[in-house]
């Protein structure tokens, strides 16, 4: 399968604990992102990657949350301790760059869903 | 700033065509998708459209975009049931590689 895989793909979490999650994109895709969905909301913009360059982060991403991509290959995202309003599934997407055979368009994971007790 | 709107819920009966509609507000924007999500996982796109094109089909998707109202929709021609999921239209500027997201329209298919 070569598609983008997240682990863990769900994880319960008390309330102060701190937990990551890992995204391993698309093996060409030279782009990365994250984004936070909740219950009955669209995905919401976190931060993106261009190789191991972090390009842009929103204001979602408050200084609890840290995201890598060390080598330009896999990412992490690393919520340090926890708040109830992180419960959420925190999506992981990859991209190439917009050329003539494609828009740039994103390729998500399944998700990883995080509970906080 | 960028807005995408739709609306929360359609449902349909079983062969039957569904219209599921969006709209953006920013005036730049260049590339439209949709994305359709089934229950506990992650986005799978469907189709995408230029902003320089009114229309796009692939086999039973039409894609209509009325670029002056800022207005997309998505057709499905015979509907199935495997058709129910949510459906995601996003956008995104030429000058930008982050792409903004709808609330999703949650497509109920009934027989």
């Amino acid at each position: 399968d070569t598609g983008v895989s997240q682990d863990p793909r769900h994880k319960i979490t008390k309330r102060g604990q701190n937990v990551t999650f890992r995204c391993d994109p698309i093996s060409e895709h030279n782009r990365l992102y994250w984004y936070r969905q909740t219950l009955g909301q669209g995905p919401e913009f976190l931060t993106y990657f261009q190789n191991e360059a972090q390009l842009e982060k929103s204001r979602l991403l408050s200084d609890r949350f840290s995201a890598e991509r060390p080598k330009g290959s896999f990412s992490t995202l690393e919520i340090q301790r926890t708040e109830q309003g992180d419960s959420a599934m925190y999506l992981c997407a990859s991209s190439t760059r917009p050329g003539q055979s494609n828009t740039g368009e994103l390729f998500f994971g399944e998700g990883s869903r995080l509970t906080v007790l | 700033g960028e807005d995408v709107e739709q609306s929360l819920f359609l449902s349909v009966r079983e062969g039957d065509s569904s219209v599921i509609n969006c709209t953006y507000t920013d005036s730049s924007s260049t590339y439209l998708y949709w994305y359709k999500q089934e229950p506990g996982a992650g986005l799978q796109l469907l189709t995408y459209i230029f902003s320089n094109m009114d229309m796009k089909q692939d086999q039973r998707l039409t894609v209509l975009l009325n670029k002056k109202d800022k207005h997309l929709s998505l057709r499905i021609a015979d509907t199935q049931t495997g058709d129910s999921a949510i459906y995601f239209c996003a956008e995104r500027t030429g000058g930008s590689y982050i792409p903004t997201f709808g609330r999703g329209t949650s497509l109920i298919v009934h027989p």
